[in-house]
């Protein structure tokens, strides 16, 4: 059974950092494009970033870029996010998510960027 | 970037009876290798989104088979044959053609009547 587990997610100040995990279990996570998609809060999905199978490709909504990191560790089947400068309007559930169609979806981890 | 619109944004129905949701695009959908990838998704109250049907009428599995995608091009549509209680949420259709980004479409809202 495929298996997403996002963790990380805390309240952070605005201008802080945050790195968000999310360990695959159940596929072989090297064979698939990983994505982190955010909700804020009572609003709809927003894509922010996918990292190719090996890492060589990494793309990035414009508003994160220059902020925000994805990476990977295929040894570890593990997603990663590292979030700087983080924002107010970075506040969201942030889910990884499989594959270039999203086909399966983590439970998400809630990021809160307030003073 | 692509834009994606749904209608309507909110659907109330009455159980066992169909609903349709139609999703359009700003630009056609057709990739160069000639897929068309454009898929839907279920957000069940509190819960995470999980895929339904992706380029356009495939199934994913353990969906009911009441639930249909449609269309081409620029316009599609999801289909609920005889809605459920369980089918209570909010559906996103979201296109992977013209990416990145990827975009979704800001959501319908399906409750019961």
């Amino acid at each position: 059974e495929v298996q997403l587990v996002e963790s990380g997610g805390n309240l952070v100040q605005p201008g802080g950092s945050l790195r968000l995990s999310c360990a695959a279990s159940g596929f072989t996570f090297s064979t698939y494009w990983m994505s982190w998609v955010r909700q804020a809060p009572g609003k709809g999905l927003e894509w922010v970033a996918n990292i190719k199978e090996d890492g060589s490709a990494k793309y990035y909504m414009d508003s994160v870029k220059g902020r925000f990191t994805i990476s990977r560790d295929n040894a570890k089947n593990s997603l990663s996010l590292q979030m700087n400068s983080l924002r107010a309007e970075d506040t969201a559930v942030y889910f990884c998510a499989r594959g270039t169609g999203a086909s399966h979806w983590g439970q998400g981890t809630l990021v809160t960027v307030s003073s | 970037d692509v834009v994606m619109t749904q209608s309507p944004l909110s659907l109330p129905v009455t159980l066992g009876q169909p609903a349709s949701i139609s999703c359009r695009s700003s630009q056609s959908l057709v990739s160069s290798d000639g897929n068309t990838y454009l898929n839907w998704f279920q957000q069940r109250p509190g819960q995470s989104p999980r895929r339904l049907i992706y380029k356009v009428s495939n199934r994913d599995s353990g969906v009911p088979d009441r639930f249909s995608g449609s269309g081409s091009g620029t316009d599609f549509t999801l289909k609920i044959s005889r809605v459920e209680a369980e089918d209570v949420g909010v559906y996103y259709c979201m296109q992977g053609t013209h990416s990145p980004p990827w975009t979704f479409g800001p959501g319908t809202k399906v409750d019961i009547k």
